[in-house]
C-alpha cells in the first residue's frame, strides 16, 4: 500500500531529447506527489511537484502529467541536457502526514 | 527556496565510537524533520519523523537505541549513530517542512563511514 514503482532503473537520452520516468502508486491517500534530483554525494532538489486536483502541470523544461485513475505520474525532461544527467526520484505522502515515500530512483544520463 | 544545513558533510570514525549529524533549518522554523538513510545507488528510506519538543516516531525496523534523534528546537534536530559499526556507514539526509503536507526541503547529507 506504501509503495511507489518507478521505471526505468537507468536511461540514456541525446541531448535535445525528452527524457520520460514513469511512477505508479497503490495508496489513494497519497495526494502529494513531488520530484526530486540528485547529484552524486548530494542530497535531494526538489524539481516539481503536483497534487491530484490537476493532471499537468509544467515548470520550464519539465512536466508532470498525473492520472489519477490509473494511479500513474510521469515526469517529462523537454530538451534534455547533459547537466541534467542525475537521478530521478518520484515520491508520495499522504494528506496526513508530509513524510515522503520516495520510488526507486532512475539514473539518467544525457549524452551529446 | 528554504535552507536546510547538514553538519558534517561527511565523517570516519572508528567501529564502536558515536556520531553526531546535525540538521539545521536556517530560514524558517521546522516544525518536523525527517531522517532518511541511502545506500549507494539506492533510494531514500525513512528512518524516523522528530517533532520540536516530542520524541520522535522511528520506522518499523530503525533501531531507536541505536539511532537517537534529539529535536530540541525549531531548527536544529540531530541524529546520533551511537557504538557505531561498519554496517552503518551510510549516506544520511535530513529534511525539514515548516507545515505538515507543505514541501521538504533537504539537507546536503552526511557521509558516514565506520572502519
Amino acid at each position: 500500500q506504501q509503495q511507489v514503482k518507478q521505471s526505468p532503473q537507468s536511461l540514456i537520452v541525446q541531448k535535445g531529447g525528452i527524457s520520460i520516468i514513469n511512477c505508479a502508486y497503490e495508496n489513494t491517500a497519497f495526494d502529494y506527489f513531488p520530484w526530486y534530483q540528485q547529484f552524486p554525494g548530494k542530497g535531494p532538489a526538489l524539481l516539481i511537484a503536483i497534487r491530484p486536483d490537476v493532471s499537468e502541470k509544467k515548470e520550464g523544461r519539465f512536466t508532470i502529467s498525473f492520472n489519477k485513475s490509473a494511479k500513474q505520474f510521469s515526469l517529462h525532461i523537454m530538451d534534455s541536457q547533459p547537466g541534467d544527467s542525475a537521478t530521478y526520484f518520484c515520491a508520495a505522502s499522504r494528506r496526513t502526514a508530509s513524510k515522503l515515500t520516495f520510488g526507486t530512483g532512475t539514473r539518467l544520463q544525457v549524452t551529446l | 527556496g528554504a535552507v536546510v544545513s547538514q553538519h558534517p558533510s561527511w565523517v570516519i570514525c572508528k567501529s564502536g565510537t558515536s556520531v553526531k549529524i546535525e540538521c539545521r533549518s536556517l530560514d524558517f522554523q521546522a516544525t518536523t524533520m525527517f531522517w532518511y538513510r541511502q545506500f549507494p545507488k539506492q533510494s531514500l528510506m525513512l528512518m524516523a519523523t522528530s517533532n520540536e519538543g516530542s520524541k520522535a516516531t522511528y520506522e518499523q525496523g530503525v533501531e531507536k537505541d541505536k539511532f537517537l534523534i534529539n529535536h530540541a528546537s525549531l531548527t536544529l534536530s540531530t541524529l546520533t549513530v551511537t557504538s557505531a559499526h561498519p554496517e552503518d556507514s551510510s549516506f544520511y539526509i535530513c529534511s525539514a517542512s515548516y507545515m505538515v503536507r507543505e514541501k521538504a526541503f533537504f539537507g546536503q547529507g552526511t557521509r558516514l563511514t565506520v572502519v
